[in-house]
């Protein structure tokens, strides 16, 4: 079955530092890739999405940025922090009608 | 652009009485509909799922999902609430064209006793 593993959990940054956050997928290949993004008492915004390795499509103008090295992995990255970036990271996968999603990052940016 | 709007961010019911979330998308060729449920911290739970086939889905803890094509629609009922049933919901659209997976707004269910 697919699994999606994301990590770390929880995670507290200064503003202006860097951010790597990696997911990674097993038992299936090529999927469709998501970076979502839920504010507190908000809905899930897609930040990211990849149908492939190196394919990048962005929904919203920020300070973000996701790359994807492997079929496997998807990364969300910034350079500088702000405070605004605070808030849970969820990684979700899929193809046609089988979505996974990982259990998500709760990033607490100070 | 596509879009999934989730009409009403709080719904409040009594138990027992109907629930009625609504969902619409918007798609020129029907997408993968899906309905999932949010608990307070915890991660994401499919209830239900439209594909193709028929379009009335029947999911888990007696939800059940018609996807409309004329109205563009795919509401999210139960004939009798309980009060396990307080969450978040959330509609998704998978569109097959591009990919993308996108999200509604959420409706926040309260379960009155």
């Amino acid at each position: 079955s697919q699994t999606i593993h994301q990590w770390p959990a929880t995670l507290v940054q200064p503003v202006g530092s860097p951010l790597s956050l990696e997911c990674t997928v097993e038992g299936t290949s090529n999927p469709n890739l998501y970076w979502y993004r839920q504010a507190a008492g908000r809905g899930l915004q897609l930040l990211f999405y990849s149908v492939g390795i190196g394919q990048i499509s962005s929904e919203v103008p920020q300070n973000l940025s996701a790359s994807r090295p492997q079929d496997r992995q998807f990364i969300l990255s910034s350079k500088k922090l702000l405070l605004s970036d605070s808030g849970f990271y969820l990684c979700a996968g899929g193809q046609e009608e089988k979505l996974f999603f990982g259990s998500g990052t709760q990033l607490s940016v100070l | 652009a596509q879009s999934v709007t989730q009409l009403g961010s709080h719904v409040s019911v009594s138990e027992g009485a109907l629930v009625l979330l609504r969902c619409n998308y918007s798609s020129s060729v029907p997408p993968y509909l899906f309905w999932y449920v949010q608990y307070p911290n915890q991660g994401l739970q499919l209830l239900l799922k439209y594909t193709t086939g028929a379009t009335l889905v029947k999911g888990i803890n007696g939800f059940e999902a018609e996807f409309k094509k004329s109205e563009t629609s795919f509401h999210l009922t139960k004939p009798s609430a309980h009060m396990s049933d307080a969450a978040e919901y959330f509609c998704a659209c998978h569109y097959n064209q591009g990919g993308k997976l996108i999200f509604g707004q959420g409706t926040e269910l309260s379960v009155k006793p």
